[in-house]
Formats: C-alpha cells, sequence, structure tokens
C-alpha cells in the first residue's frame, strides 16, 4: 500500500472549513483514499473515501488532484465536536480475503471556539 | 448502522491470567480485525479473519491468539497476561474492503 504524509496537527476556528492535506505521491492506480477520524477514547469512524473523483457526503468533502497524488479532506463548517486525530489512508479497495488498513499517524484537528 | 460491540470497556486483570476480549458484529461482515492502540505508536493490527474459522496474523501477533468459530464474533486471547499488554483494544469489521466499524475499545491494564 502507498505510504501517505499528513501533518502532526492543525487548527481550526469553530464554523470556518478546516482543510486537511495528504499527500500519496506512490499511489497506485487501483488504490482508493480513505479517510477515518478518532475522537479521544473512541474507536476510529469512517468518513468518506474516493479513487480520482472528487467525493461529498453528510459529513465531509474529499478533493483529490488530478495526478493523484494529493488530496484534501474538507470539513464545511468545523465545530468542536471535529476535535479529533484524522488518518489518510491509502489501500487498494475490493473483495479480496485477507483485507488490512494501516493507520499512521494522522493529524490532530482541533478546533477553537 | 452496523454496530461492533465489545464486551467490556475498561479491564483490569492480573499478570499471568488469561484474558478473553469478545468482539461481536450485527452486519455478517467477513472481515474481523483486532488492533492495539499505544501512546506514540498508533494502531497495530494484531490479528485479522476473514471468514469463520479462518485468522491471519498481524504485525503484533505475539503473545495473543484468537478464535472465531461464528461469523459475528471474534475473540482475543491473552494466554497468559503481562504488563506490556496494557493498552486500548479496538476491533473492527468490514465487508468492502478499506470500510472498516470499529467498537468502542477496551481499556485493558494488566497489574
Amino acid at each position: 500500500d502507498a505510504k501517505t504524509t499528513q501533518p502532526p496537527s492543525m487548527d481550526c476556528a469553530e464554523g470556518r472549513a478546516a482543510n486537511l492535506p495528504c499527500n500519496h505521491s506512490t499511489i497506485s492506480g487501483n488504490e482508493y483514499v480513505y479517510w477515518y477520524r478518532q475522537i479521544h477514547s473512541q474507536g476510529p469512524q469512517y468518513i468518506i473515501h474516493g479513487l480520482k473523483n472528487n467525493e461529498t457526503n453528510e459529513m465531509a468533502s474529499l478533493i483529490i488532484t488530478e495526478d493523484r497524488k494529493s488530496s484534501t479532506l474538507i470539513l464545511p463548517h468545523a465545530t468542536l465536536r471535529d476535535t479529533a486525530v484524522y488518518y489518510c489512508i491509502v489501500r487498494v479497495a475490493g473483495e479480496t480475503s485477507g483485507s488490512r488498513l494501516t493507520f499512521g499517524e494522522g493529524t490532530q484537528l482541533t478546533v477553537n471556539p | 448502522d452496523v454496530k461492533v460491540t465489545q464486551s467490556s470497556r475498561y479491564l483490569v486483570k492480573r499478570t499471568g491470567e488469561k484474558v478473553f476480549l469478545e468482539c461481536v458484529q450485527d452486519m455478517d461482515h467477513e472481515n474481523m480485525f483486532w488492533y492495539r492502540q499505544d501512546p506514540g505508536l498508533g494502531l497495530r493490527l494484531i490479528y485479522f479473519s476473514y471468514d469463520v474459522k479462518m485468522k491471519e496474523k498481524g504485525d503484533i501477533p505475539e503473545g495473543y491468539s484468537v478464535s472465531r468459530e461464528k461469523k459475528e464474533r471474534f475473540s482475543l486471547i491473552l494466554e497468559s497476561a503481562s504488563t506490556n499488554q496494557t493498552s486500548m483494544y479496538l476491533c473492527a469489521s468490514s465487508f468492502f474492503q478499506g470500510r472498516y466499524t470499529f467498537g468502542s475499545g477496551t481499556r485493558l491494564t494488566v497489574v
């Protein structure tokens, strides 16, 4: 699986958009970008994933560059409850056995009042 | 929503005890996983299973074993608990590869 690079920490003002970057310059053509977050003392939570098109759901938007070497997770109106560690993971998708997700260090996002 | 339920939120065990951590999921997922999470080390995969009675070692299987007798249940076993196994243990399940649902975690303390 391709390696990802994320800033260790970011701050955001409540109500503003939070833009979390991720570099994955060695991504392969069949690898998806996944984002998870982990609020303190809870299990990680799936947010969104994409292959090459931008994706949006009720939680966030995912913007993937045309060359797919980087992506940005956007929380459009950050709240205090969005304070968490955000993980960007690159993974082959598909229904093969033995699937596994490898978590890096992630980005600690702190939303300030 | 898929639910992954871990039997205990907090657990305190003595060194040398046999410890069972239970995990149950309610969405008929094939894949189930056990991770541990420690400060500064992130989430590390211990074991995973992609079918009933099937198991695969993850990155740190030493000192652990697993059991998957039924599709919905995946148990992590510490044969003889040691203090270095004090950690947060997280169970997850998935059908679609990459889209995991995690439980709330079990914080195990071995004294």
